[in-house]
């Protein structure tokens, strides 16, 4: 799976939008971009995926680059809540005759995100 | 989303004795299932792939029997600690993904298990 860099951390403040990059230059075309975030102590969230277009759900949208090397989470009005890790994978989902494979999933450092008052 | 319960949410053991995490898929079937590891202030470490009816596959440097792994059914793996050391302490966390496809390709994660070894 392709590997991927995030930047340590990063500062917003409540109510504005919080923009976290992702760069995963070594991508495949059946990779897909997945993004997770941790708050302390509990398991990872799911919160967005996307192959090639730009997604968006309740939570974030997700802008992918047209070369795919590059990709931003967006929370469009971040609050307090949102303070957590958030982490960019990579990873390979593909259906076949005899169902859904999926490839590893790889955390790395991922970005602290802090939501300040 | 689909839901991963993980159990216990904490557990405190003696040095030398074993120690069961179940992980069980609520409302889907998870023909694979990943455990992790993480240590304070770190990122998650994949330990091993849990594929129904089959042995898992474990990740380099992870001692295969000493974290044994079960997935008799599309809905449980159980991850045993056998002999725990203090080194062992750490957060476990699994996950699952559906292997229909029906509940997305997204990986479901449990809350995570506190293992203290005294």
């Amino acid at each position: 799976d392709a590997k991927t860099t995030q930047p340590t951390s990063m500062d917003c403040a409540e109510g504005r939008a919080a923009n976290l990059p992702c760069n995963h230059s070594t991508i495949s075309g059946n990779e897909y971009v997945y993004w997770y975030r941790q708050i302390h102590s509990q398991g990872p969230q799911y919160i967005i995926h996307g192959l090639k277009n730009n997604e968006t759900n309740e939570m974030a949208s997700l802008i992918i680059t047209e070369d795919r090397k590059s990709s931003t989470l967006i929370l469009p009005h971040a609050t307090l809540r949102d303070t957590a890790v958030y982490y960019c994978i990579v990873t390979r989902a593909f259906w076949g005759a005899g169902g859904t494979s999926y490839g590893k999933l790889t955390f790395g450092q991922g970005t602290i995100l802090t939501v300040h008052p | 989303g689909a839901v991963v319960s993980q159990h216990p949410s904490w557990v405190i053991c003696k040095s030398g004795t074993s120690v069961k995490i179940e992980c069980r898929s609520l409302d889907f079937q998870a023909t694979t299932m990943f455990w992790y590891r993480q240590f304070p202030k770190q990122s998650l470490m994949l330990m091993a792939t849990s594929n129904e009816g089959s042995k898992a596959t474990y990740e380099q440097g992870v001692e295969k029997d000493k974290f044994l792994i079960n997935h008799a059914s599309l809905t449980l793996s159980t991850l045993t600690v056998t002999s725990a050391h203090p080194e062992d302490s750490s957060f476990y966390i699994c996950s699952a993904r559906d292997g229909t496809g029906r509940k997305g390709t997204e990986a479901f994660f449990g809350q995570g298990t506190r293992l203290t070894v005294v």
